[in-house]
């Protein structure tokens, strides 16, 4: 079975800094992994995602995130934090096929401040 | 362009009533899904749907849960019978054919339980 793990259910930094979300995987097959937000009252977009190829991704609004399979990681960071990026942050993963379901993990809050 | 869209945004009602939640997912997807999230917690896979018929679903998903997919357009949820344990945001999400495995999710419906 699969599982995402993330590391601090909320996470602060100052405008400016940067910014790291920790998300662990476990899945027995490659896997398909993705960061998604969530803002106030909003639904989740997808901010980037790795399927295969190339390890470090870059998404919308100046996030990336690397594809570690010896760390089972896929932490997501920004070099420079915004008092926009303040939301929901979530790491789910999939099996490398059609029409599987996406795994949450519990989530991530980011707090920027000025 | 194009989304998916759910109704409605929010409905509250009483236990042991029944409520149905609907969802007009992205017309050339093929994969469909509804997740939950009660308030605080993560974002969790009740089950997906695909060419007329339940592919996967979770423990979570038991007989009070329907899903249908009636005049080939609206996706639907309805529970049978609410608790006050129903109480949560609920997400339509929609999947395409290929296997990168993004799901395009609705903005989502918050169901109250009384």
């Amino acid at each position: 079975a699969q599982s995402v793990t993330q590391l601090g259910s909320h996470v602060s930094v100052s405008e400016g800094a940067l910014v790291l979300l920790r998300c662990n995987y476990s899945s027995s097959v490659p896997p398909y992994l993705f960061w998604y937000v969530q803002y106030p009252n909003q639904g989740l977009q997808l901010l980037l995602k790795y399927t295969t190829g190339a390890t470090l991704v870059k998404g919308i609004n100046g996030f990336e995130a690397e594809f570690k399979k010896s760390e089972t990681s896929f932490h997501l960071t920004k070099p420079s934090a915004h008092m926009s990026d303040a939301a929901e942050y979530f790491c789910a993963v999939s099996e490398n096929q059609a029409g599987t379901a996406l795994i949450f993990g519990k989530g991530t809050t980011l707090s920027v401040s000025s | 362009e194009p989304e998916v869209t759910q109704t409605p945004s929010h409905q509250v009602t009483q236990m042991g009533q029944e409520v149905i939640l609907r969802c007009v997912p992205i017309s050339n997807h093929l994969y469909f899904y509804w997740y939950r999230q009660i308030l605080g917690q993560k974002v969790e896979f009740l089950v997906s749907f695909y060419n007329n018929e339940i592919s996967e679903k979770s423990e979570i998903f038991d007989d009070q849960f329907s899903v249908e997919r009636p005049d080939g357009s609206n996706f639907t949820l309805k529970i049978r019978s609410t608790k006050l344990e129903d109480s949560a945001m609920y997400f339509c999400a929609g999947g395409g054919q290929g296997i990168t495995g993004e799901l395009f999710f609705g903005e989502g419906s918050r169901l109250t339980v009384l």
